[in-house]
């Protein structure tokens, strides 16, 4: 089956600067990759998504890159502010697969 | 716009009891997906279900879990005999479309067996 990695587990980074999380996949024929970041004792929210049709996505300070041959892909935040600190889960799912498999999450502070 | 709705949000049972946890999705939608996560963990899925039908339940253990999704009302996770490894929070997502796509969560149910 599937499995993702996900580094760093835990990332700081001052009010401001630009923050990447890094995931990698071990199935080639998986094709949809969203992101979701979840908030202490919330739900987890679909921020952003890609298909395997495509490179990158971008909607406004967040960005997402895909690189197939490589089977990673990663997700850009920049000007980072408080509010953007939350834990940031990455997925992935396969042609024909109906379950996402969740990497194991990074813990994004943003520090003021 | 109601999003994904669960109850209840938290739930506590002795072991042995039994645990319903339930899941209103999207209006609209007609797949749902559990997800367990436990403490400093990802997400597992568990099993996908449209209505009347479980599609995938390769997630879920064979013993003591069972899922519906009625024709009519919520979806339903029934854990049986709660033991003290099935404390969690247990998610539910719901889509519009088949397949893994663009699934929305619910606020989770956070079952603690004591």
């Amino acid at each position: 089956g599937e499995n993702v990695e996900q580094h760093p587990s835990t990332l700081s980074v001052q009010e401001g600067d630009s923050a990447v999380i890094k995931c990698t996949y071990s199935d080639s024929a998986s094709n949809y990759f969203p992101w979701y970041k979840q908030e202490l004792g919330k739900r987890p929210q679909l921020i952003i998504d890609i298909r395997s049709n495509v490179g990158e996505k971008k909607d406004q300070r967040i960005a997402v890159t895909l690189n197939k041959t490589a089977k990673h892909f990663s997700l850009h935040i920049t000007e980072t502010q408080p509010e953007d600190s939350a834990v940031y889960f990455c997925a992935a799912a396969g042609a024909g697969s109906y379950q996402l498999t969740f990497g194991k999450g990074t813990k994004l502070s943003v520090i003021p | 716009n109601a999003g994904v709705m669960q109850n209840p949000r938290h739930l506590v049972r002795r072991r042995g009891q039994e645990a319903r946890l339930r899941c209103s999705p999207v209006k609209g939608h007609s797949h749902v997906y559990w997800y367990r996560q436990l403490p400093e963990e990802g997400l597992k899925f568990m099993v996908y279900l449209q209505k009347e039908n479980i599609i995938d339940e390769s997630g879920m253990p064979k013993e003591r879990f069972s899922a519906e999704f009625p024709k009519e009302g919520p979806s339903i996770l029934r854990i049986q005999q709660v033991v003290r490894g099935d404390s969690a929070a247990y998610f539910c997502a719901s889509s519009g479309d088949r397949g893994p796509y663009e699934q929305y969560f619910g606020p989770g149910t956070r079952l603690t067996v004591t």
